[in-house]
C-alpha cells in the first residue's frame, strides 16, 4: 500500500497525558499536512510542511500541540498535557508541489480519546 | 478556523435517483476539491478542479467550478447504495484547503 499511512489507529489516554503519533505521506510527496476532525464537522487545518520546514500554523495550534518533520519524510504530532477538548480524529494529508493546489491526499486518521 | 458551507446537510434518495449538492463561501478560492468520507476512514478525494467554470467528471460523478471562485458542485447520476457517506468540498488558497461542513448521503435500495 502506497497510501498515506497514520499510526496509531486509535489512542485512548487518561486527561493530562502525552501523546504522539505519526504519519507517513506518499513517498515522492514533499507537502504533509495535520487537520483535526470532530464529529459532524469537516477537517480542521491545523499545520503544513515543506519537506522539513514548518510553513504554516492554525491558531488552532496550541503550545501544547508540536508538529515536526525532521527529515522531510514522516512526520509526528505531539500534545501534551491532553485535555478532553483534545477528543477528536486527527488527519495526516500529503501532497505534491506544483503551481496549482496539488489534491491532498488523506491517511485514515488517529481517532484520540481523552478520558 | 474557516468552514465552508455545504448543503443540504444531509441527503435520503432512493437508488438510482441523481443527487446535487453545493458548496459556498464568502472568500475566492484557486482550487476546489470534493472527498467522500467512510465512517472511521480518511476522506477519499473524488475530483478537483482548477479553473473557474471547469467542470469535471469521474464516472457517475460530476463537479463544476462556480464562475465566482466562490462556489462548487457536485452531482452524482443513478445513485447506488456504495454512494452513502460523507462528501466534503474544500477549496483552496495559499497553502491551506478549508473544508466544508459536509453533506450525509443515505441510499435506500
Amino acid at each position: 500500500d502506497t497510501g498515506v499511512s497514520q499510526d496509531p489507529r486509535h489512542k485512548i489516554t487518561k486527561r493530562g497525558q502525552n501523546v504522539t503519533f505519526r504519519c507517513d505521506p506518499i513517498s515522492e510527496h514533499n507537502r504533509l499536512y495535520w487537520y483535526r476532525q470532530t464529529l459532524g464537522q469537516g477537517p480542521e487545518f491545523l499545520t503544513y510542511f515543506q519537506n522539513e520546514a514548518q510553513l504554516e500554523k492554525s491558531r488552532l495550534l496550541s503550545d501544547r500541540f508540536s508538529a515536526e518533520r525532521p527529515k522531510g519524510s514522516f512526520s509526528t504530532l505531539e500534545i501534551q498535557r491532553t485535555e478532553q477538548g483534545d477528543s477528536a480524529m486527527y488527519l495526516c494529508a500529503s501532497s505534491l508541489d506544483g503551481l496549482n493546489h496539488q489534491p491532498q491526499h488523506f491517511g485514515d486518521g488517529t481517532r484520540l480519546s481523552i478520558l | 478556523g474557516q468552514q465552508l458551507n455545504q448543503s443540504p446537510q444531509s441527503m435520503f434518495i432512493q437508488e438510482g435517483e441523481d443527487v446535487s449538492m453545493n458548496c459556498t463561501s464568502s472568500s475566492i478560492f484557486n482550487t476546489w476539491l470534493w472527498y467522500k468520507q467512510d465512517p472511521g476512514e480518511g476522506p477519499v478525494l473524488l475530483i478537483a478542479l482548477y479553473k473557474a467554470g471547469e467542470l469535471t467528471s469521474n464516472g457517475r460523478l460530476t463537479a463544476q467550478f462556480g464562475i465566482t471562485r466562490k462556489d462548487s458542485f457536485l452531482n452524482i447520476s443513478a445513485s447506488i447504495p456504495s454512494d452513502v457517506g460523507i462528501y466534503f468540498c474544500a477549496g483552496g488558497t495559499g497553502n491551506q484547503f478549508y473544508f466544508g461542513t459536509g453533506t450525509s448521503l443515505t441510499v435506500i435500495p
